[in-house]
């Protein structure tokens, strides 16, 4: 089966840099994303890593390390809007693309 | 920009009565998904539907649940006898190519079972 761990709940404050880690088991690995959702709305697409290293999409950033099993989300210059929850997400050859626990991101004044 | 369409937003049924969500995805996605999320839980995944058949589907997606796409847009979940537990929001969700790169969910339909 699949399995995927995140920390329940991150607090900062407005201009700070937060990030959100992921570890995560499963065999036949082929991608990890990263989804947001604000209170009461859909989980919307915010990047995805096939491959080792960093991907860069304006202030959030997502980190892969497949030997680690292991990849985080950075979101930088931190604003009010970022509060939401955030979930890693593992695709898997012939398996469910499942979603973690997710994080409750909450951003202080 | 392009969205996943649901209908209704908020449905309430009684246990037992069946049910049907509606979806209408994004034109030229090949590949949909239903997920669910319990209030304050993670999002689950239920299935996934490509060329006209499942693809996968986890262990929620028991006998009670169905899927189809009775036309070239729709694609609907079909709960037959819906039990409490059901209660949920219901995302449908589209992507070009599967692997969980870049789907588009929909608002989602809450179902409320009394």
């Amino acid at each position: 089966g699949q399995s995927l761990e995140q920390p329940s709940e991150v607090t900062a404050v407005e201009g700070a840099i937060v990030q959100i880690n992921c570890t995560y088991q499963t065999s036949g690995f082929y991608g990890l994303s990263w989804y947001q959702q604000h209170d009461g709305g859909a989980p919307t697409f915010l990047s995805y890593n096939a491959l080792d290293g960093l991907e860069e999409t304006g202030r959030f950033s997502s980190f892969l390390s497949r030997s680690d099993s292991y990849g985080y989300l950075l979101l930088q210059e931190l604003q009010m809007k970022d509060s939401a929850s955030y979930f890693c997400a593992v695709a898997s050859y012939g398996q469910n693309f499942v979603f973690g626990p997710g994080t409750r991101l909450s951003v202080l004044p | 920009e392009p969205e996943v369409t649901q209908t209704p937003s908020h449905q309430v049924t009684q246990m037992g009565q069946e049910v049907i969500l509606r979806c209408v995805p994004i034109s030229n996605h090949l590949y949909f998904y239903w997920y669910r999320q319990i209030l304050g839980q993670k999002v689950e995944f239920l299935v996934s539907f490509y060329n006209n058949e499942i693809s996968e589907k986890s262990e929620i997606f028991d006998d009670q649940f169905s899927v189809e796409r009775p036309d070239g847009s729709n694609f609907t979940l079909k709960i037959r006898s819906t039990k409490l537990e059901d209660s949920a929001m219901y995302f449908c969700a589209s992507s070009e190519g599967g692997g969980g790169y870049g789907y588009t969910f929909g608002s989602g339909t809450r179902l409320t079972v009394v």
